[in-house]
């Protein structure tokens, strides 16, 4: 079965970029989506398509994939930013999530 | 106001059943399927099936065929996850998402998520 492998946590300083990585035998062939989920809310799409922004995602969050890793970037980041990352792609009509990454923001 | 209202928190027994809804409003539900995606403590999301509120057609992860029974009414918009066969590693939050499919798919709304315990 396809998987995909995120490192499990990343740290940022306010301000600074944040790149979370994900990574999947190639990857750059399908489409990644990005989660972010807050600890007792539900999951948020904060990138589809490897680089589009859903409405009132800030443009700060940007989006790439090729090859195969696909990675989300947070410019500037915001204490309100800190939350687990999930990236998503389909393996023909089975979804597949990373591991999620824990980011922090110290 | 377009969401997915789930139902709310249960506490089974090992060996029981659990059954959590999922009802959307401010859309047709017909248009979208919906899938059921659960985090267990500690863990990441993991994938477990949907079904096409349409035909009523569905597809499940491997690993939660023949314990997982997705179902849907149309009549009151709303689908339903029966999980059979409850064991300790089952606890987790259930969320219902809907599929937004264009040139991608991916889930553009998700439910609040239902909390299942299961514990003797």
């Amino acid at each position: 079965s396809y998987e995909l492998t995120q490192p499990p946590s990343v740290s940022v300083s306010p301000g600074q970029t944040a790149n979370i990585t994900c990574s999947g035998d190639q990857l750059g062939d399908k489409y990644v989506s990005w989660y972010q989920h807050r600890p007792g809310q539900s999951p948020v799409l904060v990138m589809f398509q490897d680089n589009r922004r859903p409405s009132g995602i800030p443009e700060r969050f940007s989006g790439s994939n090729s090859g195969n890793t696909a990675t989300l970037t947070i410019s500037a980041t915001q204490a309100l930013d800190e939350a687990d990352y999930y990236c998503q792609a389909w393996d023909s009509s089975a979804v597949v999530f990373g591991g999620g990454t824990k980011l922090t923001v110290l | 106001q377009v969401q997915l209202v789930q139902s709310g928190a249960e506490v089974k027994n090992p060996g029981a059943s659990v059954k959590v809804s999922c009802k959307a409003s401010g859309y047709t539900f017909t248009d979208y399927y919906i899938h059921w995606v659960r985090q267990a403590p500690g863990q990441g999301l993991e994938w477990m099936g949907y079904i096409n509120p349409d035909s009523g057609g569905t597809d499940y992860a491997q690993k939660f065929q023949g314990s997982v029974t997705i179902t849907r009414d149309t009549s009151i918009s709303t689908a339903y996850m029966d999980l059979s066969r409850v064991r300790s590693d089952d606890t987790a939050i259930y969320y219902c998402a809907r599929l937004f499919e264009t040139q991608s798919r991916y889930f553009d709304l998700w439910g609040r998520g239902t909390l299942v315990i299961v514990s003797s």
